[in-house]
Parts: C-alpha cells; structure tokens; sequence
C-alpha cells in the first residue's frame, strides 16, 4: 500500500524551461510534504518544504503546490539548469518518519 | 560542519550472517532515523531513536534492531541476513528544537548492503 506516489519515473527537459514533478498521496493525517534532490552515491539533499495548511511555498527557483483536496502536491523549478539533474523525491511526514515516493529521474538538457 | 557520517561506506555479507551499520549525527542533532533504499525505490523508514530509546519504528522484522548512544551516534543491526536485504541504508539526523521538518532531516551518504 503505497501512501506517496510519483507516477512519472522520469522527466526530460531543456535547459532553461520548466520542470514539473508531480507527487500524489492517500493519507490525510499527513501534516508536512517535503522534496529532496539525490544524486549517485550521495544521500538525499533536501530541498523545500510545506505545510498541509498551505498551498504554495517559493524558495528561489524552486515552488511545491498543494492541492489537498485532490491529495496532489507538485515540484516547479524554474529555470531549469544542467546541475538539477538528479533523482527527485517527494516525502510526507505524520510526526516522526518520512514516507516517500518511488522518485522521478530528472534530466535536464543542455 | 560535519553532516552525517555513516560507515562502512560498502559491505559485502553472506546469507545468514549477521551486519552493524554505524551513523554519527550531525553536530547539534541528537535524534537518528534509519531508512532502507532498495534499488529504483524511494527510502523506507526502519525506524528512530531519540535519547537512546527507540521511539517509532516501521514494517520491519525483528531481525532489524538498533541502538543509540550517549553521545547520540547510533547502530543498526540487522540478523540473519536474507538477499532482500541488499539495499542503501541511509541514516538521517534531526534536532527536535530545529523544527526538523522545515529544514528537512539531514542524511549520510549510505552504506550499500549487498547480500550474497
């Protein structure tokens, strides 16, 4: 029973444009949405967060949406840049653990 | 500033036998999670260890243990080792009085398991 899904296992992108990640989630008690960046042999590198009483948190180029009546929370990053190609998780939290989702391969193109 | 230093940084077991997998926090964290990354998977919660108890713990057997230490680093044991259990372990650490979940738990780079 998957609680925190990305259905897009990979993305492709040009530099410079947008990429959109999408993570979809089942449990309401869920109470923050996280994103991490991971690259090989390296450990997942947190990137923003939100709380489920928002729906938009910016930071830079990055900006995670949430829409908790469809149980939907995206990642933008804008512009895209050769370095955010990695693989990107989206993460819950309800108290002290993270579930996460399977994770979206990122490539963006030069 | 130090992050979280796990060790080793690749193990190569036998089925059967048993592995110890160590993390140190990072410097001003006392909790330690632990998490298993099977290939192509995102990282799944073993469980957390705050003031040396274990204080929650995921869908994992008994053969998963752990231990924390006075000085906050922490252990993960796992016995009997199955090949289902080759996977990245990762360690992160947080602080209660960070507001962990705004600035996110801090991770090691992992230890690859491989079971043969």
């Amino acid at each position: 029973d998957q609680q925190v899904k990305q259905n897009s296992p990979s993305l492709s992108v040009q530099e410079g444009r947008i990429s959109i990640l999408n993570c979809d989630y089942t449990n309401s008690m869920f109470d923050y949405f996280l994103w991490y960046k991971k690259y090989p042999a390296e450990g997942p590198t947190f990137l923003i967060s939100i709380s489920s009483i928002k729906d938009k948190n910016e930071d830079g180029r990055f900006t995670v949406f949430l829409n908790k009546s469809a149980k939907h929370l995206s990642l933008h990053i804008v512009p895209s840049q050769p370095g955010d190609s990695a693989v990107y998780f989206c993460a819950a939290s309800d108290g002290n653990k993270l579930t996460f989702g399977g994770g979206t391969r990122v490539l963006v193109k030069p | 500033d130090a992050g979280v230093t796990q060790s080793p940084t690749h193990l190569i077991k036998t089925r059967g036998q048993q592995v110890t997998l160590r993390c140190s926090p990072k410097s001003g964290h006392d909790t330690v999670s632990w998490y298993q990354q099977a290939l192509g998977q995102g990282p799944q919660f073993i469980f957390q260890y705050y003031e040396e108890e274990e204080r929650q713990r995921g869908n994992f057997p008994d053969r998963f243990s752990g231990h924390q230490f006075p000085n906050y680093s922490s252990e993960l044991n796992v016995n009997a080792l199955l090949l289902g259990d080759s996977a990245l372990y990762l360690c992160a650490s947080s602080s209660p009085g960070q507001v962990p979940i705004t600035y996110g738990y801090t991770f090691g780079s992992g230890t690859r398991l491989t079971v043969v």
